[in-house]
């Protein structure tokens, strides 16, 4: 069965305080690795949509990386707005191009 | 440009009656996902429409259904209600069926079962 494992669960961090959050998937033949952010009360947010092992994006404080079996969420210098759940998320095999989210990473940042 | 449109926001219903949830896209977008998100599933996917049609459903019970129309606002109703289907319900836009188009997500309705 094709699964998006996220860690870890939760993350708490100080303002400043940069770290990785983790995407692993067991999807083969990757066809993209999305990820969302997703504040209370509201609904995901596109992020970032990587297509192939080495790809890198990057907005404000976030690059999201993607090898062959993970993408890597980095937060550098990150501050108090950047406290929300951040998910991903890939299409399954067999061509299907609904999406399977992990579970989330929820990301707290003290001042 | 307005985003997704989800209506209601919030729903309080009873064991075994019915419910009609609303989505309305972002105009322009043709294709239209639910979700269901819960604190123990996360996301799971309910179905995909697309030009009225059906085009991928997840694995839900038949008592979920749903339905595109011409402009692309789409329904999802979910009859004979459970508990278990206390949850937040989200409907997703994209310009087209492509991973190229990404999904662009309302804010979802907050439906209570007791």
């Amino acid at each position: 069965e094709d699964q998006v494992t996220q860690s870890p669960e939760a993350l708490r961090l100080q303002e400043g305080e940069s770290s990785s959050l983790n995407c692993s998937y067991t999807v083969s033949g990757l066809r993209g690795l999305f990820w969302y952010r997703q504040d209370p009360g509201k609904g995901p947010e596109f992020l970032f949509t990587l297509y192939s092992a080495g790809e890198e994006k990057e907005k404000e404080r976030l690059k999201a990386t993607l090898t062959k079996k993970e993408s890597f969420l980095h937060i550098t210098a990150p501050k108090p707005e950047d406290s929300a759940t951040y998910l991903c998320a890939a299409p399954p095999q067999g061509g299907s191009e609904k999406l399977v989210f992990g579970k989330g990473t929820k990301l707290t940042v003290n001042p | 440009k307005a985003g997704v449109t989800q209506t209601p926001r919030y729903l309080i219903k009873t064991r075994g009656q019915q419910v009609t949830l609303s989505c309305s896209p972002i105009s322009g977008h043709r294709s239209v996902s639910w979700y269901q998100q819960t604190p123990g599933q996360g996301l799971q996917f309910l179905f995909e429409y697309f030009s009225e049609t059906q085009r991928n459903k997840g694995n839900f019970p038949g008592r979920f259904s749903g339905r595109q129309f011409s402009n692309s606002r789409s329904e999802m109703n979910v009859s004979t209600l459970e508990l278990g289907d206390s949850a937040l319900y989200l409907c997703a836009s994209s310009l087209d069926r492509g991973l190229g188009s990404p999904l662009h997500f309302g804010n979802g309705t907050r439906l209570t079962v007791t």
